[in-house]
């Protein structure tokens, strides 16, 4: 069964240190990977995605993620993080020939200044 | 454009009482799904619709009905509603490439805050 996890419900981070969000998977095939964020009171927003090729991707916000076959992670980085990265972050799978998209609880990212 | 809408944004109910939560996209999207948001617990998915004149059930489809009217909207419905169904629904769209699987980002509305009390 797929299965995605997001060890820490929260993580705390000074302004202008580097952040890190972890993800692990479980999924039989292929996996898609996503990132997305939600801010207070809104719908969720596409940061970035893995489908194949190039393990490290780079998307919205000056945000990347590694992909790590063997240890079936996805973890969300980003080098100086900023007040404004306060939110909530949500990793999603979905397997090759699969159509349903698995999401994480959630991490809260508090960046303080 | 508008991206994904959903009325009405809060709604309050009685238990036993009915509500239709509406959703409409102008992405041209094929797909489209609802989900609920309870704390500590993500999204979980209701229900979807890869295209236009199919429904699925997907994770928690209990006490829930859909209606996808045509290719914009997708419409959720709680016929009796419980105190369990208080949370916050999503609807989402996405494209649908032809092949295997889609690696498609999803598109969310808004949310609907829904209390049953």
């Amino acid at each position: 069964a797929q299965s995605v996890a997001q060890p820490e419900d929260q993580v705390n981070v000074a302004e202008g240190n580097p952040l890190t969000v972890k993800c692990t998977y479980s999924v039989s095939g292929n996996p898609y990977l996503f990132w997305y964020v939600q801010y207070p009171n809104r719908g969720l927003q596409f940061l970035l995605k893995y489908i194949t090729g190039d393990n490290l991707v780079k998307g919205s916000y000056g945000f990347e993620a590694e992909f790590n076959k063997s240890q079936t992670s996805f973890h969300l980085k980003k080098p100086s993080a900023l007040v404004s990265d306060s939110a909530l972050y949500f990793c999603a799978v979905r397997y090759t020939g699969g159509f349903k998209t698995i999401f994480g609880a959630g991490t809260r990212l508090f960046v303080k200044a | 454009n508008a991206g994904v809408t959903q009325t009405p944004k809060f709604q309050v109910l009685k238990t036993g009482q009915s509500m239709t939560l509406q959703c409409a996209q102008d992405m041209n999207h094929n797909s489209m799904y609802w989900y609920r948001q309870d704390p500590g617990m993500g999204l979980r998915l209701i229900y979807y619709s890869a295209s236009e004149g199919t429904t699925d059930k997907g994770e928690v489809p209990n006490g829930y009905n859909v209606s996808r009217l045509n290719k914009r909207e997708f419409s959720l419905r709680l016929e009796s509603a419980a105190p369990s169904q208080t949370s916050v629904y999503f609807c989402a769209s996405s494209e649908l490439p032809s092949g295997e699987g889609s690696y498609n980002e999803q598109f969310f509305g808004p949310g609907t805050r829904l209390t049953v009390l």
